[in-house]
């Protein structure tokens, strides 16, 4: 079954450093996303990618952050000076126009610890 | 806009009783709902999802849900908890914009006593 997957796992970054976090989604999928989830709390959105461009931003989603879509595989989620905040764990997701429109494929995860 | 309450933050029972937690969405257009659950460290994964038709939705693991549009719940259930039922459960509502972004509940924990 096609999945979602996410690299690396964890990443460790100094305070101030760039971060690329990467997503492979599945191979037909048209609508990309990305979402945080801060030790203990919720799942927060903060962004969707449509058509090689942003169609939704969250508030969280602010100018350190962008997104990418590289190569038409990949879809990368860059925080250019992380801060301590930022340590989280960002799941990657994407969904089709196909049978099941709305549901989304999440990956498993990156744990992003800012230190 | 749309948002998603979620009735208590920690649910206990014992191995083999009812599970019940519960949902309440809030949205300016049809709702798409869906239930998550989360292991300690691991990702999401979707246990059953309603977006039109039966309101009655079964899922993975024995667990269901029923969409009722006028009491806006979509509240999960479960015969029978097992003990390795123990997790963090998401309530989640997507639109059905182009955007079609999803907004969770602030997530449930469910304890299962021997």
């Amino acid at each position: 079954e096609p999945e979602v997957t996410q690299t690396p796992s964890h990443q460790v970054t100094q305070m101030g450093q760039e971060v690329i976090l990467r997503c492979v989604p599945i191979s037909n999928h048209l609508y990309f996303y990305w979402y945080r989830q801060i030790l203990g709390q919720k799942v927060e959105f903060l962004v969707s990618f449509y058509n090689n461009e942003i169609s939704e931003k969250s508030e969280i989603f602010d100018d350190q952050f962008s997104v990418e879509r590289p190569d038409g595989s990949n879809f990368t989620l860059k925080i250019r000076s992380t801060k301590l905040e930022d340590s989280a764990m960002y799941f990657c997701a994407s969904r089709s126009q196909g049978l099941s429109p709305y549901e989304q494929y999440f990956g498993p995860g990156t744990r992003l610890t800012v230190t | 806009a749309q948002s998603v309450t979620q009735l208590g933050s920690h649910v206990s029972v014992s191995e083999g009783a009812l599970v019940l937690l519960r949902c309440n969405y809030s949205s300016s257009v049809p709702p798409y709902l869906f239930w998550y659950v989360q292991y300690p460290n691991q990702g999401l994964q979707l246990l059953l999802k309603y977006t039109t038709g039966a309101t009655l939705v079964k899922g993975i693991n024995g667990f269901e849900a029923e969409f009722k549009k006028s009491e806006t719940s979509f509240h999960l259930t479960k015969p029978s908890a097992h003990m390795s039922d123990a997790a963090e459960y998401f309530c989640a509502v997507s639109d059905n914009t182009n955007a079609g972004k999803s907004t969770f509940g602030d997530g449930t924990t469910l304890t299962v006593k021997p």
